[in-house]
């Protein structure tokens, strides 16, 4: 079973506003993160959060932890059409050396 | 600094035909990754290397998959015979451990049919 799991599948929203994006997770982590993954690319590393924050921000991008529910949520603030992509968090596993992703959240801004 | 690179970007072959797929790690990063992804089953972990040695190939398909890190900067797997179904796109990433976090960077990914 995935230790990350994105919802929603998918998202449409209009440029100009806000995407949010959530994660649930079932063990115990350090740290989450959030990648993100254009068409025919590889993922990109968007933010980390460690488990003793509860919120993040860089740039456009907000990203809270509530370890208490195991879950994650990113925002992205006032979307462009370029932020249309893949976005998926991940966790780590085993000895933390090793990352599982989410199937992933499929975001399109439409402009 | 170059990212990961992984050649080739795309591979057409006939069902039964060994394909090599291979990655360069960015310099001074002591983790290497191989996953695969579908739209069925989204990425997946095939195995991974720490200091060039193989950690964990639990997610290795089956016996037809191989996975070698000669040296630091680089590292093959290897599909022999290839079948239909193992069509995907193969991603290798490479990291630096930074007290027990490991933020993965990832190559352009190689686009793999099997015909």
């Amino acid at each position: 079973s995935q230790q990350g799991e994105e919802d929603p599948q998918a998202l449409s929203i209009q440029e100009g506003e806000n995407a949010t994006m959530n994660c649930s997770y079932k063990t115990s982590i350090n740290n989450l993160q959030w990648y993100r993954q254009n068409s025919g690319r590889g993922l990109v590393h968007l933010i980390l959060i460690r488990s003793n924050e509860r919120e993040k921000h860089s740039g456009r991008l907000r990203v809270t932890l509530d370890t208490s529910k195991k879950s994650s949520s990113l925002l992205i603030t006032a979307s462009r059409a370029a932020d249309t992509a893949s976005y998926f968090c991940a966790t780590p596993t085993g000895a933390n050396s090793k990352l599982t992703f989410g199937k992933g959240i499929t975001l399109s801004v439409r402009p | 600094d170059a990212g990961v690179i992984q050649s080739p970007r795309h591979e057409v072959t006939e069902m039964g035909q060994e394909v090599t797929l291979r990655c360069k790690p960015i310099s001074g990063h002591d983790y290497l990754f191989w996953y695969r992804q579908t739209m069925m089953r989204g990425l997946e972990l095939l195995i991974y290397f720490n200091n060039n040695v193989p950690i964990d190939d639990s997610g290795m398909p089956e016996d037809r998959f191989s996975a070698k890190m000669p040296n630091a900067s680089f590292s093959t797997l290897k599909i022999q015979p290839s079948e239909p179904r193992d069509s995907a796109v193969y991603f290798c990433a490479s990291s630096q451990s930074n007290s027990g976090i490991v933020t993965q960077y990832f190559g352009p990914g190689t686009r793999l049919l099997v015909l």
